[in-house]
């Protein structure tokens, strides 16, 4: 079946303009996760989406940073005014368990 | 403060060798462990877990080991195959499924054929 997809897979962008991310996750998963991987560093936290309840923010690093699931699958990753450090690759994932099943990442670059 | 530590960036092992990545973790209410797989430009794969009541999980060439009193993991790979070269991160969990792993920051694995 179909993984987790993520588009686009780069973006380009100047600083102090806004981009958008997509996440289309595994059908059916009821948990939905956003990270970064910054160069050299591990996976982090941003935010995630467990079925009908309020989202679990705490992991974004500022209010440039949002997203929002509709209908309990797709979901965009929107980040304002974007700054240099904000390059990273950003990474999905979906579970319906313990697993969380990966999309292959969007690497954002901010010049 | 990181909560998950991979003090080794890299490893290099011999193929048919065994791999041995470590992970050690500081909070104790950690209850489940997770190893990830990522290749170059694609997203982590899942590898072994272990749950916190069991201190062993083994799939074929692959076993975790957790020692909750030293809060410490590490992952065996016998024999290490040229294709398990990649970087393999350490997550872990907190009490139900569902929540956020924290992740290490990864071990860089190299098997030379």
């Amino acid at each position: 079946g179909a993984g987790v997809s993520q588009s686009p897979s780069n973006k380009v962008t100047e600083k102090g303009k806004d981009v958008e991310l997509r996440c289309d996750p595994i059908s059916g998963h009821t948990a939905l996760y956003w990270y970064r991987q910054s160069l050299g560093q591990g996976l982090e936290f941003l935010i995630y989406f467990q079925g009908n309840s309020a989202p679990d923010k705490s992991g974004l690093p500022s209010d440039r940073f949002s997203a929002e699931r509709t209908g309990g699958s797709v979901s965009t990753l929107t980040i304002q005014r974007t700054q240099q450090e904000d390059s990273a690759v950003y990474l999905c994932a979906s579970s319906l368990g313990w697993e969380q099943f990966f999309g292959p990442g969007t690497r954002l670059t901010v010049l | 403060d990181q909560q998950v530590k991979q003090n080794s960036p890299s490893l290099s092992v011999q193929e048919g060798r065994i791999s041995i990545l470590n992970c050690d973790y500081t909070n104790s209410m950690f209850d489940y462990f997770l190893w990830y797989k990522k290749y170059p430009a694609e997203g982590p794969t899942f590898l072994i877990s272990i749950s916190s009541i069991k201190d062993k999980n083994e799939d074929g060439r692959f076993t975790v080991f957790l020692n909750k009193s030293a809060k410490h993991l590490s992952l065996h790979i016998v024999p290490s195959q040229p294709g398990d070269s990649a970087v393999y991160f350490c997550a872990a969990s907190g009490y139900q499924a569902g929540t956020a792993l924290i992740f290490g920051k990864g071990t860089t694995l190299s098997v030379s054929s």
